[in-house]
Formats: C-alpha cells, sequence, structure tokens
C-alpha cells in the first residue's frame, strides 16, 4: 500500500472554475502535512503546509483531517498560471512521502 | 533559494558504467535526501541522510549507495548502471522546525538516460 494516494487527474477546468484535490495518507503517527506544486521539467516547490485548524493562502485553502487520515485542496477562481501538478506531501520522522501528483489544466 | 545545487544536470551513460550524482548545500541543513521520479510512480526516496557519515536505506535503494563525508556534500553512485535507472534524480534538503520551516526543499533535478 502506498504511503500517500492521489487521484492523479488530470483535472480540467475553466478559468476562474473552483477546484478540489483529496489525498490519504496510511501512517497515522505522520506528522506534518502539505501541498506542493511542480511544473512540467521543473523541481517541487512548496505550494503551502497544511494545519489541522485548516489554512488559507489566497485562493488556496488546506484542510487536514487527522481522523480519517485526509488531506484537502481547494483552488478558488482558477487562473491559466495555476497549471501544474500538485503533490501531496506527508512527512513522519523526517522522511517525506509524495503522492503520485494530481494534474490541473486551467483552459482560457 | 534553497542553496542547493545538484551535478551534473544532465548525463548519458552507458549500461554497467559507474554514476555519481552530486547534491551540495550551502545552508547547513542536517537532513539530505535522494529522490528518484518517474511516471506514474511520482518522487520516491532512494536514500537519505541524517547527518555526517549516517544514511539510511529509502524505498528504491537497491543498486544505489551513497556517502556523507560533509555536512555540505551528499553523493549519490550507481554502482553499475541499468536502463531501469534512466529517471530524473532529485536531491532535497530539510531541518527539523515549525511550519514551513518543517519542510522539504529540492535541488534542481539531475537527468540521467542510461543507455
Amino acid at each position: 500500500r502506498k504511503e500517500v494516494e492521489q487521484d492523479p487527474g488530470p483535472f480540467n477546468v475553466p478559468e476562474g472554475a473552483t477546484v478540489a484535490f483529496n489525498c490519504t495518507y496510511s501512517n497515522s503517527a505522520s506528522q506534518s502535512f502539505f501541498w506542493y506544486r511542480q511544473d512540467c521539467r521543473k523541481e517541487p516547490k512548496l505550494l503551502m503546509s497544511v494545519y489541522s485548524s485548516g489554512n488559507e493562502d489566497g485562493r488556496f485553502t488546506a484542510q487536514l483531517n487527522r481522523a480519517s487520515q485526509y488531506i484537502s485542496l481547494l483552488i478558488r477562481d482558477s487562473k491559466l498560471s495555476d497549471s501544474a501538478t500538485y503533490l501531496c506531501v506527508v512527512n513522519s520522522f523526517n522522511k517525506f512521502y509524495f503522492g503520485s501528483g494530481t494534474k490541473l489544466n486551467v483552459k482560457p | 533559494d534553497a542553496g542547493i545545487t545538484q551535478s551534473p544536470r544532465h548525463k548519458v551513460t552507458e549500461t554497467g558504467t559507474p554514476v555519481t550524482l552530486r547534491c551540495h548545500q550551502t545552508e547547513n541543513h542536517r537532513y539530505m535526501y535522494w529522490y528518484r521520479q518517474d511516471p506514474g510512480h511520482g518522487l520516491r526516496l532512494i536514500h537519505y541522510s541524517y547527518g555526517v557519515k549516517d544514511t539510511d536505506k529509502g524505498e528504491v535503494s537497491d543498486g544505489y549507495s551513497v556517502s556523507r563525508s560533509k555536512t555540505e556534500d551528499f553523493l549519490l553512485t550507481l554502482e553499475s548502471a541499468t536502463s531501469s535507472q534512466t529517471s530524473v534524480y532529485f536531491c532535497a534538503i530539510h531541518s527539523p522546525g515549525t511550519g514551513d520551516g518543517n519542510t522539504i526543499y529540492f535541488g534542481e533535478g539531475s537527468w540521467l538516460t542510461v543507455v
């Protein structure tokens, strides 16, 4: 069983749409959680950390449900520049596990 | 800029030859990692280091070895390259902390092709 599971997509949405990505993780002892963004042929870069209380950064909202071992990312008012692959990341005792990524295509 | 450089960035090598990839960091991070990324598999941990001369295996360590003789350098060696090791290799760094500081930062990647 994979440590982190994500829907690979792709999600094809028009500009201005709201889109949600989900992820589940298997290790209940995991300590910290993140969403990363990866553009084609580039390294992954931190988008935002995810906290149990939920957190927001502009158009992006992340949620963590420890009981269900579930992480989500909501993108509002999608921009063309949001097109990328979004990776769910879990830190378990300083080892980082990555989902395989969800590809987002935002269309004009 | 997380202060990580990888070399070489691109390499083509022949099956059976040894290959060493280098990761260099300038910010004194304790943890360093080597991942490979392949279509359909995402990022998979090869080896990691939690200090000078302290290393451990990840989920796909077969065929790879690592060394960390200095804080700033983490080397990944393919003893005898095979076509299945054609991949993009990412080095990453981490120092335990809080919030966004408690995360992992990547180098730009090394594209390796084994022919």
